[in-house]
């Protein structure tokens, strides 16, 4: 069965300044993908990246980028030069060849302070 | 860009009555999925759909639940009685595959509400 585990319901950090957000997962698959979505208070979902098991380097797009830690079973979510507009539900999820859905985590909830 | 679409963007419902949740899937996608996010928690699983059947679905997914593509661009989610706990964004999406790999894109969430 697979699982994903966010640990931090919530999370501040002041403009400007890099955050972590934490994902960890479990799969007996080997082939699996890694996305972090965001929501904002509007609801709707927003892609930010994806990371493949098989990918030898750390996903980045713009601002965001992902460590991956294949051993330690985590993924967690960098975003650098952090932005009012990043404070949303930040929402980890797992995808297996195979079962055609994603898991998700419970999120966590981003304050970004000026 | 190319974006999934849904409507009604809110529902109000009487508890025992059917609702019809619409999508309208990216237009070169294939894989369709329905989620649903109760206020305040993750979102999950509902069913997914290929080639006009249903290819997985989750325990939440029961026999009040249906999906349909009546046509081919809408996908549609239905509840036939809702209830209470039925309350929550549901969420439509599409992908161009089912691998690890592929992105799954969302529409805007429909939010259901039952009284």
């Amino acid at each position: 069965a697979q699982k994903i585990t966010q640990t931090q319901p919530g999370m501040f950090v002041q403009e400007k300044e890099a955050v972590t957000l934490d994902c960890t997962y479990d799969t007996s698959d080997q082939s699996y993908g890694l996305f972090w979505y965001k929501q904002p208070s509007s609801g709707e979902m927003i892609f930010l990246i994806y990371q493949g098991s098989y990918d030898e380097q750390n996903a980045t797009e713009g601002r965001y980028s992902l460590n991956f830690q294949k051993a330690r079973k985590s993924a967690n979510l960098v975003i650098s030069a952090s932005q009012l507009g990043d404070s949303a539900m930040y929402f980890c999820a797992m995808s297996t060849t195979g079962a055609n859905n994603l898991f998700f985590g419970t999120g966590t909830r981003l304050t970004v302070i000026p | 860009e190319p974006e999934v679409t849904q409507t009604p963007s809110h529902q109000v419902t009487q508890m025992g009555q059917e609702v019809i949740l619409r999508c309208v899937p990216i237009s070169n996608h294939l894989y369709f999925y329905w989620y649903r996010q109760i206020l305040g928690q993750k979102v999950e699983f509902l069913v997914s759909f290929y080639n006009n059947e249903i290819s997985e679905k989750s325990e939440i997914f029961d026999d009040q639940f249906s999906v349909e593509r009546p046509d081919g661009s809408n996908f549609t989610l239905k509840i036939r009685s809702t209830k209470l706990e039925d309350s929550a964004m549901y969420f439509c999406a599409s992908s161009t595959g089912v691998n690890s790999y592929n992105e799954q894109f969302f529409g805007p969430g429909t939010r259901l509400t039952v009284l």
